[in-house]
């Protein structure tokens, strides 16, 4: 089965700063999804990168993706409180009928901090 | 649109002991799966079904967990008898085919 691990762990920036998080697999991406979670709670569908070289933005949230390396990186611009929580990546798995875009593999998470 | 919908929210249990977890999926999402969280980690996946038939139970322990989804809707997962290490977050998520999945606000299972 397919590895994703991210990093850092977790994060704890002040406010208005930038950051970046990494997802990196150990097989072949052909896609990736980025979730974020409240703690205790369910997931929330931030964003999809389908090709090699796709990048999406959404508010101050940047996702891209690069196949070549096999990663995936999320950065936040000028972060804010609401932008605390953990963040997942999740890479598709497959059945016998070919790609099943909510079976997912994820990472173990970043819990990012963000003070005021 | 009304959202993956799931109950309880909040369940202790003593070991040994047996539960079950509902899930109400988005109107016409054929696909429903079945999500343990452990504290700390990410999502693995326990089962996956389309309509109501199982597409992937492979890491569903089936010696003490089930799972039915029937009529191809609501979808009821149950653990019996529960174990220490079964304490996690049940999350429901529905999906069309070819799209993300949607997410309900999940089960915390606390077994003791």
């Amino acid at each position: 089965s397919q590895e994703l691990e991210q990093s850092p762990q977790s994060l704890i920036v002040q406010e208005g700063k930038n950051l970046t998080i990494n997802c990196t697999s150990s097989k072949t991406l052909y896609g990736l999804y980025w979730y974020k979670q409240k703690y205790g709670e369910g997931l929330i569908f931030l964003m999809m990168l389908q090709k090699g070289g796709e990048e999406k933005s959404h508010e101050k949230i940047t996702a891209k993706l690069d196949e070549k390396k096999q990663q995936s990186s999320l950065h936040i611009t000028a972060s804010q409180p609401s932008h605390a929580g953990i963040y997942l990546c999740g890479a598709p798995r497959f059945n016998a009928g070919g790609t099943s875009y909510g079976k997912l593999t994820f990472g173990q998470g970043t819990i990012l901090t963000v003070h005021p | 649109e009304a959202g993956v919908a799931q109950s309880p929210r909040y369940k202790i249990i003593e070991k040994r002991q047996s539960v079950a977890f509902w899930c109400n999926p988005i109107s016409g999402h054929a696909t429903l799966y079945w999500y343990q969280q452990i504290l700390g980690q990410g999502p693995k996946l326990l089962i996956q079904f389309q309509n109501n038939g199982v597409v992937d139970d492979s890491q569903l322990p089936k010696d003490r967990f089930s799972a039915e989804r029937l009529k191809g809707v609501d979808s009821t997962l149950k653990i019996q008898p529960a174990k220490l290490e079964d304490s996690a977050v049940y999350l429901c998520a529905s999906s069309v085919r070819q799209s993300e999945a949607f997410f309900g606000q999940g089960t915390r299972l606390t077994v003791v």
